[in-house]
């Protein structure tokens, strides 16, 4: 029930392409959904996040879907850019409790994209 | 200011032999997390520090895994008698406070096993 499961495993899109990435989860008690940008040989990075009170965020380029019903989000990537490609992952927490913050992550995706 | 920072960056070592990572994490930081990446994965949890509380150690997948923190600061995660399963990347985490507040991650540690 703790998992996040995250697809696809990875992706290629040309330049200006919109790449989208879903996660799904089970558990109903997460409350807190980030996005973390991840380059070869360094740590991820928070890209964006959302709590289940909007269906959609946007920053940038960048936009969170969100649909409670369904225990699904997403992420898509507008007019990417090759500087795009890296690792994207979807996670998940809950505040309070005795879970503390700490992130379910998924999977990953490997974005390319191509010039 | 300096973010999170690990050391080694890097580190070979032989199958028994006991490794010890370390952490600092980014000043005034209470929350300090360990994660585990193997290579191709996500991010597993390990383990959880705030301020004086118990850590959380439930993700810590053996006895032979541990982790100190020193009030607010250093944190070390020891792994003894190491195994060739436990060649991933480590990476540690802080923020501002617990809860669903923004990680700030470390490049990590990455532990070869041979």
């Amino acid at each position: 029930q703790q998992q996040v499961k995250q697809s696809p495993q990875s992706l290629i899109v040309q330049k200006g392409g919109i790449p989208i990435i879903n996660c799904a989860y089970e558990n109903t008690a997460f409350d807190y959904f980030p996005w973390y940008q991840q380059f070869p040989g360094k740590g991820p990075a928070l890209l964006i996040a959302i709590r289940p009170d909007v269906s959609e965020k946007k920053e940038g380029r960048f936009t969170i879907s969100f649909n409670k019903s369904a225990k699904q989000f997403s992420l898509h990537i507008m007019d990417s850019q090759p500087g795009d490609s890296a690792t994207y992952f979807c996670a998940a927490s809950m505040d309070g409790g005795t879970s503390y913050g700490k992130l379910t992550f998924g999977q990953g995706t490997i974005l390319t994209v191509h010039p | 200011g300096a973010g999170v920072s690990q050391s080694p960056s890097n580190k070979v070592t032989e199958k028994g032999k006991d490794v010890e990572l370390r952490c600092d994490p980014i000043s005034g930081h209470t929350a300090l997390y360990w994660y585990r990446q193997r290579l191709g994965q996500g991010l597993e949890f390990l383990i959880y520090f705030q301020g004086n509380s118990a850590p959380d150690k439930s993700g810590l997948p053996s006895d032979r895994f541990s982790a100190e923190r020193t009030g607010e600061s250093v944190s070390t995660l020891t792994i003894q008698r190491t195994q060739q399963e436990d060649s991933a990347v480590y990476l540690c985490a802080s923020s501002f406070r617990t809860g669903t507040h923004e990680q700030y991650f470390g490049p990590g540690t990455r532990l070869t096993v041979t």
